[in-house]
């Protein structure tokens, strides 16, 4: 089945020590988007891409970078990660917006990891 | 601004009693609407979703939604809900400007069923 992955599930990190979140894809979609989610909070979009044109949300902290190398594979870098940052990272996909060869909400509709567990220690 | 409102954070409900999760949204023209599900410590599934047509929409697990543009709601309802539907509810409205499928959510509604 096509799907959204992440890995890995529960990620334990240090005060300060670098890590990286990967997502893959087997949907083929031209967009992939990465959510903070605290507990018991909505989705906070951190940002997305649009292909390799890369989309920064205006108040997602510098300690929060992302690369996509293809269009199967998208990762969150957090450079610096702070007590704060401990949440649920969900990654999503969704097809071309501007294809209108798709109906409205088929384009819009977003595809869901399983989202990776981070706690700072 | 664009904006979705859930009302309710916590709902109870007994098992095999009829459950509707209320939604409102705020959005300038006619909006793509979504519900998402999310079981604990999982990722988000899609519930269902509305454009258009018709304004009562199916969706999986025996889940419907109904959009009324005159009261800017898409509320969720089931008619008999089983313990397994205990979960996180967020409604999304689109999309969001610049294009893109920026999706705004709802802060979510948290789902008790009681034996």
């Amino acid at each position: 089945d096509a799907m959204v992955i992440q890995n890995p599930r529960y990620q334990v990190t240090q005060f300060g020590k670098p890590v990286t979140l990967s997502c893959s894809q087997t949907l083929n979609h031209n967009v992939m988007y990465w959510y903070q989610q605290k507990s018991s909070q909505a989705p906070k979009l951190l940002f997305h891409y649009y292909d390799k044109d890369f989309n920064n949300e205006a108040d997602t902290p510098d300690n929060f970078q992302s690369r996509r190398p293809n269009t199967s594979f998208c990762f969150l870098d957090i450079r610096s990660p702070g007590l704060g940052d401990a949440a649920m990272y969900l990654c999503a996909t969704s097809r071309d917006p501007r294809d209108k060869g798709l109906a409205g909400a088929i384009r819009y509709e977003q595809y869901f990891g399983p989202g990776t567990r981070l706690t700072v220690t | 601004a664009q904006s979705v409102t859930q009302p309710d954070i916590h709902i109870t409900v007994s098992e095999g009693a009829s459950l509707e999760l209320r939604c409102n949204y705020s959005y300038g023209a006619t909006p793509y609407l979504f519900w998402y599900v999310q079981s604990p410590g999982q990722g988000l599934q899609l519930l269902l979703k509305y454009f258009s047509g018709d304004t009562l929409v199916q969706g999986i697990k025996g889940f419907e939604a109904e959009f009324k543009r005159s009261q800017s709601s898409f509320n969720l309802r089931k008619p008999s809900v089983h313990w397994s539907d205990a979960a996180e509810y967020f409604c999304a409205v689109g999309p969001f400007s610049g294009g893109y499928n920026k999706l705004i959510f709802g802060a979510g509604t948290r789902l008790a069923v009681h034996p």
